[in-house]
């Protein structure tokens, strides 16, 4: 079936260090791919997407590539900073799970001043 | 806009007692809201999809004997957590897409529910 997988994390970070997340999947068509964010005490909220492969999305510094040879899907950003600190959940949609999201286990994010 | 709550945000309760959470869809309708489960450092995974007016769907494995969902209205839906068991403690998360979308990242997510049962 339809899965993501996650790096385990937490992933703890200075303020301006580089940032990556990886993710993988695993579906049956193509799915659409997205990345979640979870802040402290909210719900998750949609940080980007991509719907096809090379297809890059991108949001408030953050970007992801579909790659559809390596089936993942790794976000990004140049320079992180405090207010980055958040919970962030890779997921698909589509394939054989039509209609439905399938998330990855999410990964914390700790940037320090 | 697009905000949905979650009532309440946590709760205790004694083993065999009913639970009821609610969420909410404050500035838009929803005809389909999705109920999650989120278990420590695992992936939510979802229980069963909330269709006003009608019977939810439940995930392959899901109790719906043991999880009631009613979505009697176009901005509410309930999850009752029947006969709860610690088994049942939890994160529960829900989401609420907006009537007319039906892409798949049209969900909008509320803050979601910890439940403890002693």
């Amino acid at each position: 079936g339809d899965s993501v997988t996650q790096m385990e994390g937490p992933v703890t970070l200075s303020e301006e260090a580089f940032l990556t997340i990886n993710c993988t999947y695993t579906a049956t068509g193509y799915p659409s791919l997205f990345w979640y964010v979870q802040y402290p005490g909210e719900g998750l909220q949609l940080l980007l997407k991509a719907t096809k492969a090379d297809d890059k999305g991108s949001n408030k510094g953050f970007e992801a590539t579909y790659r559809k040879e390596t089936t993942s899907f790794h976000l990004e950003k140049g320079s992180v900073q405090v207010s980055d600190s958040a919970v962030y959940f890779c997921a698909q949609a589509g394939g054989t799970s039509y209609g439905k999201l399938t998330f990855g286990q999410g990964t914390i994010l700790t940037v320090h001043p | 806009g697009a905000v949905v709550s979650q009532h309440p945000s946590r709760v205790i309760c004694k083993s065999g007692t009913s639970v009821k959470i609610e969420c909410r869809s404050l500035d838009f309708q929803a005809t389909t809201m999705f109920w999650y489960r989120q278990f420590p450092k695992k992936s939510l995974m979802l229980m069963a999809t909330s269709n006003e007016g009608s019977k939810a769907t439940y995930e392959q494995g899901v109790e719906k004997d043991k999880f009631l969902i009613n979505h009697a209205s176009l901005t509410l839906s309930t999850l009752t957590v029947t006969s709860a068991h610690p088994e049942d403690s939890s994160f529960y998360i829900c989401s609420a897409r907006p009537t007319g979308t039906y892409a798949y990242n049209e969900q909008f997510f509320g803050p979601g529910t910890r439940l403890t049962v002693l």
